[in-house]
């Protein structure tokens, strides 16, 4: 069982709509992060976040330490937000990374 | 600022033959990491340096896959002989250093393809 769960793998969804990805952990963190990849391209850091929320532009994400729990929102989703979204956990002596798979969002116009 | 530089971007090579990776991270980061990526999976860490020491290289398969970083800069992989179950993208990361609070940042990726 991989330390890190994603859900969904893939989520289909029509421009404007408002999309959730959520994370499960289940190793103590330092940190959790959220990582975007466009097919053939690089990984994108988007957050890293020990604790609340944080918001950059249409992105959202939230982390609840107890439940071992955070989750990704896209607001007013555009198809330019077509990507992997990967969620991973930093821990450990050297802050490791251990990733989930990655959920496939695809936004149609 | 330039980012992490990888190359080649793609390489294509028979099983059993031999292939390098380069990568040259963000200057002045002291902690440089190579990924596999398989198809359909999250990165996985193969090894992680901290200048030129390694830190953490338990997922290598030593028996095949070696990297080395010796000025502490830019960094090969190496995979002899290659294997099908190679082909993945390989990603090359740095951070400024290894803390709690510390980006990586990704570089472009090699993709091998094994046949």
């Amino acid at each position: 069982k991989n330390e890190v769960e994603q859900s969904p793998q893939n989520l289909t969804a029509q421009e404007g709509e408002f999309i959730t990805i959520n994370c499960s952990y289940s190793v103590g963190i330092s940190a959790l992060h959220w990582l975007q990849q466009h097919p053939g391209g690089g990984i994108v850091s988007l957050f890293m976040l020990s604790s609340g929320k944080k918001k950059h532009g249409r992105l959202i994400a939230t982390i609840n330490i107890q439940e071992k729990h955070s989750s990704l929102h896209i607001t007013a989703s555009h198809p330019r937000d077509s990507a992997v979204y990967i969620c991973a956990a930093s821990g450990g002596s050297n802050y490791k990374l251990t990733f989930g798979k990655g959920t496939l969002l695809t936004v149609n116009p | 600022e330039a980012g992490v530089a990888q190359s080649p971007r793609y390489k294509i090579i028979e099983k059993r033959q031999s292939v390098a990776f380069w990568c040259n991270p963000i200057s002045g980061h002291a902690t440089l990491y190579w990924y596999q990526q398989i198809l359909g999976q999250g990165p996985k860490l193969l090894i992680q340096f901290q200048n030129n020491g390694v830190v953490d290289d338990s997922q290598l398969p030593k028996d095949r896959f070696s990297a080395e970083r010796l000025k502490g800069v830019d960094s090969t992989l190496k995979i002899q002989p290659a294997k099908l179950e190679d082909s993945a993208v390989y990603l090359c990361a740095s951070s400024l250093s290894r803390g709690p609070r510390d980006e990586q940042f990704f570089g472009p990726g090699t993709r091998l393809t094994v046949l």
